[in-house]
């Protein structure tokens, strides 16, 4: 089946010590998203990739990078995790931008910094 | 920020019963969303309407959307305890999307 998959499902690591998130699509969509849900509130957009276009949202702390390799694969990485990145962290996809399309969504992957 | 408020924060019903949640929002859209989130689990969209679109219908869903008041509502009829889950609606206006804050369902078999 076509699907958003997302790995690892849950992410544990040290405080300051880099962690990379990878999602993978077999939809063949054009974009893909990355989102930061904290604990009963609204995700939250990180940056997409429109194709190979590479778009951080204004308030996307630098901590966070982004990587699109191919058009299946995208990775988020996390070069020094801090105790307020603790967050789940969402990962979708569209075949146009998300405000005129449907965005299918992965699992998330829950990330713990001790 | 464009970000949706939703009201109720928390609802619960009875099964069967109908679920009535609500979303404002503060500029001009282009359209607005609903999607639907079981615990711990990704987001799954419900219905797309534009903003010359007054009224949708899928299924057991029934969304609304005036924008003279900037606001929507989402109605899910006869519901299941599998309606269980939190609700947000999300906004497109000029290229900025936001999901908003949220409301929690709990239908209670």
């Amino acid at each position: 089946d076509a699907m958003v998959i997302q790995n690892p499902r849950y992410q544990v690591t040290q405080f300051g010590k880099p962690v990379t998130l990878s999602c993978s699509q077999t939809l063949n969509h054009n974009v893909m998203y990355w989102y930061q849900q904290k604990s009963s509130q609204a995700p939250k957009l990180l940056f997409h990739y429109y194709d190979k276009d590479f778009n951080n949202e204004a308030d996307t702390p630098d901590n966070f990078q982004s990587r699109r390799p191919n058009t299946s694969f995208c990775f988020l990485d996390i070069r020094s995790p801090g105790l307020g990145d603790a967050a789940m962290y969402l990962c979708a996809t569209s075949r146009g931008l998300a405000g005129k399309d449907t965005q299918y969504f992965g699992p998330g992957t829950r990330l713990t910094v001790l | 920020s464009q970000q949706g408020e939703e009201d109720p924060q928390a609802l619960s019903i009875q099964e069967g019963e109908n679920a009535t949640m609500n979303c404002s929002y503060k500029t001009s859209i282009n359209n607005l969303q609903w999607y639907r989130q079981n615990s711990g689990r990704g987001l799954v969209h419900l219905i797309l309407i534009r903003s010359n679109e007054r009224e949708k219908h899928s299924g057991r869903l029934r969304v609304t959307l005036d924008t003279s008041k900037k606001s929507s509502s989402l109605l899910i009829t006869a519901s299941r305890a599998a309606d269980t889950a939190s609700y947000f609606c999300a906004t497109d206006a000029w290229n900025q999307f936001y999901f908003g804050t949220g409301t929690s369902l709990t239908v209670i078999p």
